[in-house]
């Protein structure tokens, strides 16, 4: 099995542009999370997905944040306009509801300059 | 809601000595308990869990953690180290009811190992 895929790795952009990351979850796997981890703040659920429908998105942190998941292959968090603050490493977790293990992609690094 | 504290930021030791990394859990429902583990420029990986039963698990490269309910805790403990352990360490919570598979993750802990 492939694992979570997460692209790009790194992306450098300067502020005000569109950012947008894509995750392709393991083949199976009906719950999808996103997660962004900087040093002050440590790894923080942004929003997460199970059968393609949003659950919770109470950790998106504002309306420059917005995440899709139009089908079960496929989901991409867009951050418009992007801002310095934004720049993390920013995780997609999936697992099949009812289990308890989450798998992690190897994340993208953002730097918004 | 769960929340998880994990009061050391960083823990250095010193190869084959003992360690352990403390993680205490506040939640008002049951819950299940996770440590993930991330090595440099890698996602988190499952390094043990415990979701019933024994409440002393181990992973397969001598970490064990014990769930304590009296006292919220789950603390990972090996009785010695190796370089190859120096990671960050995650403490996690989810409920047993409600909440999907949603996890609470502490702060982490950096494991320095050092000859």
């Amino acid at each position: 099995d492939a694992g979570v895929i997460q692209s790009p790795r790194h992306e450098v952009t300067e502020m005000g542009q569109e950012v947008t990351l894509r995750c392709k979850p393991i083949s199976g796997h009906n719950s999808l999370f996103w997660y962004r981890q900087t040093m002050m703040r440590g790894l923080e659920l942004l929003i997460y997905f199970n059968n393609n429908v949003p659950i919770d998105d109470s950790g998106m942190p504002e309306d420059r944040f917005s995440a899709k998941m139009p089908n079960a292959s496929f989901s991409t968090l867009k951050i418009q306009p992007s801002e310095p603050r934004d720049s993390a490493v920013y995780f997609c977790a999936s697992t099949q509801l009812g289990n308890n293990e989450q798998y992690f992609g190897p994340g993208t690094r953002l730097t918004v300059t | 809601a769960q929340s998880v504290t994990q009061l050391d930021s960083q823990v250095p030791v010193f190869e084959e000595a003992p360690v352990e990394l403390r993680c205490n859990y506040s939640s008002s429902v049951s819950v299940y308990l996770f440590w993930y583990v991330q090595y440099p420029n890698q996602g988190l990986q499952l390094l043990l869990k415990y979701l019933s039963g024994s409440t002393l698990v181990e992973s397969i490269n001598g970490f064990e953690a014990e769930f304590n309910k009296s006292q919220t805790s789950f603390h990972l403990r090996k009785p010695s180290v190796h370089i190859s352990d120096t990671a960050e360490y995650f403490c996690a919570v989810s409920g047993v009811t409600g909440g999907g598979n949603k996890l609470t993750f502490g702060t982490g802990t950096q494991l320095k190992v050092e000859l």
